[in-house]
């Protein structure tokens, strides 16, 4: 059974930063794509970046880029966030989320499993 | 990043059927088939009910079904449930991705 679990969400000043984890099991972690996604309170699901399986590739949506940084360990199925600069817009659940595959092995443009969440609140 | 549409709450029948609306434009949700639709619960984990605008991953109860016309995908529930009041997500995967802004789900 897939399970992602989220850490090191917290309360962070303005201008701060955070490192959030997630760690994976259940599946060959290295054979997917992993996904940082976020809900700020009350409202909807924002993209905030991928990874790829040996982390060649990178996404980030704009309104993070140049701020925020993925990675992930293969060896200890772990995929990272690291955020700096912090801001209050920045304040949401994060959620750590696999993008699909086929029994083929293609890419499914969709996350297909999440975890349940870890909390960033940016406030002074 | 162009914004996706949906309505802000929809509402149907115990046992009825109901549809949510997404509603983009030809450069991404009229462009591709690669939308896809979450459910989402307080405290729960979000989960994919419907991606390629319209397979059902493992899992899924065939209730929920997925379509395409234009610039617009649409999610319908047949059969509602209590366990349905929900709230729903489109998400477009490319040529970026971007999600819908939430459709409360209403059973009555």
């Amino acid at each position: 059974q897939v399970h992602l679990v989220e850490s090191g969400g917290g309360l962070v000043k303005p201008g701060g930063s955070l490192r959030l984890s997630c760690v994976a099991s259940g599946f060959t972690f290295s054979d997917y794509y992993m996904s940082w996604i976020r809900q700020a309170p009350g409202k909807g699901l924002e993209f905030v970046s991928y990874i790829s399986a040996f982390g060649g590739t990178k996404y980030y949506g704009d309104s993070v880029k140049g701020r925020f940084t993925i990675s992930r360990d293969n060896a200890t199925n772990s995929l990272f966030l690291q955020m700096n600069s912090l801001r209050a817009d920045d304040t949401a659940a994060y959620y750590c989320a696999r993008v699909g595959l086929t029994a083929a092995g293609a890419v499914i443009k969709a996350f297909d499993s999440w975890g349940q969440g870890t909390l960033v609140t940016v406030s002074s | 990043q162009p914004a996706l549409t949906q309505p802000r709450s929809v509402s149907g029948s115990l046992g009825q059927s109901l549809t949510i609306s997404c509603t983009g434009s030809s450069s991404d949700v009229g462009g591709y088939d690669f939308v896809s639709w979450y459910q989402t619960h307080p405290g729960r984990a979000p989960r994919l009910l419907i991606y390629d605008v319209s397979k059902r991953p493992s899992g899924v109860p065939d209730r929920f079904s997925g379509s395409k016309s234009g610039n617009t995908a649409s999610l319908t529930i047949s059969g509602l449930q209590p366990d349905d009041e929900s709230e729903y997500f489109c998400c477009s995967y490319a040529p970026w991705t971007v999600f819908g802004p939430g459709t409360t789900v209403t059973v009555l």
